[in-house]
């Protein structure tokens, strides 16, 4: 069973702190994407990471995809309160029928 | 384009009600899927559709019934309502299956079954 595990659970902090989460499993992903969900509304992706080693950087996000194509993080430089959210990180099944989620990271930034 | 839209938004049933929770998406996606999100369970695989006419079961179907007779609509019944199936679903799109295509969500109907 492919399984997708995010670390922390829950992130407090201050603006303008760095951040990393972390996406990990113990199967080969031949792709991972990150997704933004914000209260009350669906998920929204962020990024795909495709190739493993690949780093991708979207203003102040960083994404990663492991060599191995194992596991991904997210790092967010100096974090605003717009950064609030759950992220989650997903990959395909091995049939590519569906998509996995990992449970999420609730992110929550204070000024 | 309105992307994909759910109705209702929120829904409250009596345990053995029954009831269709509407998808729909103008963007011509073949594939579309329905998601169940728990609070600490993250999103769960309800049932998916690779195109009109299929569709096939995820993580967690038990409960739930699928149909897709257009390209467009992808509907999710429940059968008997039970207190176990309250939860926030979603509704996704995208071009094809899986792979690495941006999933496109509708905002969500939270149901509430007492």
């Amino acid at each position: 069973t492919q399984l997708l595990e995010q670390s922390p659970q829950f992130l407090s902090i201050q603006e303008g702190e760095n951040l990393t989460v972390y996406c990990n499993s113990s199967s080969v992903f031949s792709s991972l994407q990150w997704y933004r969900q914000e209260p009350g509304e669906g998920p929204v992706l962020l990024v795909t990471v495709v190739t493993g080693g690949e780093v991708k950087k979207l203003k102040r996000l960083t994404f990663q995809f492991g060599d191995a194509r194992k596991d991904s993080s997210l790092h967010i430089t100096a974090a605003q309160t717009g950064d609030t959210g759950l992220y989650l990180c997903a990959g395909p099944n091995q049939a590519g029928t569906a998509l996995i989620f990992g449970k999420g990271t609730t992110l929550s930034v204070s000024s | 384009n309105a992307g994909v839209t759910q109705t209702p938004k929120f829904q409250v049933l009596k345990t053995g009600q029954s009831m269709t929770l509407q998808c729909a998406q103008d963007m011509n996606h073949e594939y579309m899927s329905w998601y169940r999100q728990d609070p600490g369970m993250g999103l769960r695989l309800i049932h998916y559709s690779v195109g009109a006419g299929i569709t096939d079961q995820g993580e967690v179907p038990n409960g739930y019934n699928v149909s897709r007779s257009t390209t467009e609509d992808f509907p999710l019944r429940l059968l008997s309502a039970a207190p176990s199936q309250t939860s926030v679903y979603f509704c996704a799109s995208s071009y094809i299956q899986g792979s690495y295509n941006e999933q496109f969500f509708g905002p969500g109907t939270r149901l509430t079954v007492l």
